[in-house]
């Protein structure tokens, strides 16, 4: 079965720098999808970016970036100029077949 | 346009009492998605449908889950008896593509159940 990891429960950044989340993920397909998404306190979760898995180019939107390493099996999210609004849970999710979710990671964002 | 809409909101009961969540996806969005969310972890699918019709249950413990979308549009999902572990946070999510993988899930508030 398909499983998704996130080894990081919780991490912090300053308001304005940079953070990594990182995730892999384990499949034998060739053809799926990846996804973050992101789940605010008021638990409403919502879509920050997503990756076809047949593109090499990394998909970016605004703040966010991904790194995709197939071979590795590697889907990291990258917050630029990180805001305190950016805080809140971040789940990797993988999508072929069926879909599944990491554990996700706890953002806090300081002042 | 309205997001997906859940209620209740928060539910809690007895343990081997019945139990059921509604659900209405955004206005013209053919797939519908429920999701079992344990404190602590990620959401796992428990259904999908597509229009009226089942797409996948595989991971619904269906001697206890039940889920129908009527019509195609609003959906229940019904636990009767439920148990201490199923307590947790149960997500609805629509989708405008037919069962396309890469549609973009739009998420409801959730439903919180706490079984005692």
């Amino acid at each position: 079965a398909q499983t998704v990891t996130q080894s990081q429960p919780e991490m912090s950044v300053q308001e304005a720098e940079t953070v990594t989340l990182s995730c892999t993920y384990d499949t034998s397909e060739s053809d799926y999808y990846l996804f973050w998404y992101k789940q605010p306190p008021s638990r409403q979760m919502i879509l920050v970016i997503r990756q076809e898995a047949y593109k090499q180019q990394n998909a970016t939107e605004n703040r966010f970036s991904v790194n995709f390493q197939k071979a590795a099996k590697s889907f990291s999210l990258k917050i630029s100029d990180s805001q305190l609004g950016d805080a809140a849970m971040y789940f990797c999710a993988y999508r072929s077949n069926d879909m599944r979710f990491g554990a996700g990671t706890r953002l806090t964002v300081k002042p | 346009e309205a997001g997906v809409a859940q209620s209740p909101r928060y539910k809690i009961i007895e343990k081997r009492q019945s139990v059921a969540f509604w659900c209405n996806p955004i206005s013209g969005h053919a797939t519908l998605y429920w999701y079992q969310q344990i404190l602590g972890q990620g959401p796992k699918l428990l259904i999908q449908f597509q229009n009226n019709g089942v797409v996948d249950d595989s991971q619904l413990p269906k001697d206890r889950f039940s889920a129908e979308r009527l019509k195609g549009v609003d959906s229940t999902l019904k636990i009767q008896p439920a148990k201490l572990e199923d307590s947790a946070v149960y997500l609805c999510a629509s989708s405008s593509t037919e069962a396309g993988r890469m549609d973009t899930q739009y998420f409801g508030p959730g439903t919180r159940l706490t079984v005692l």
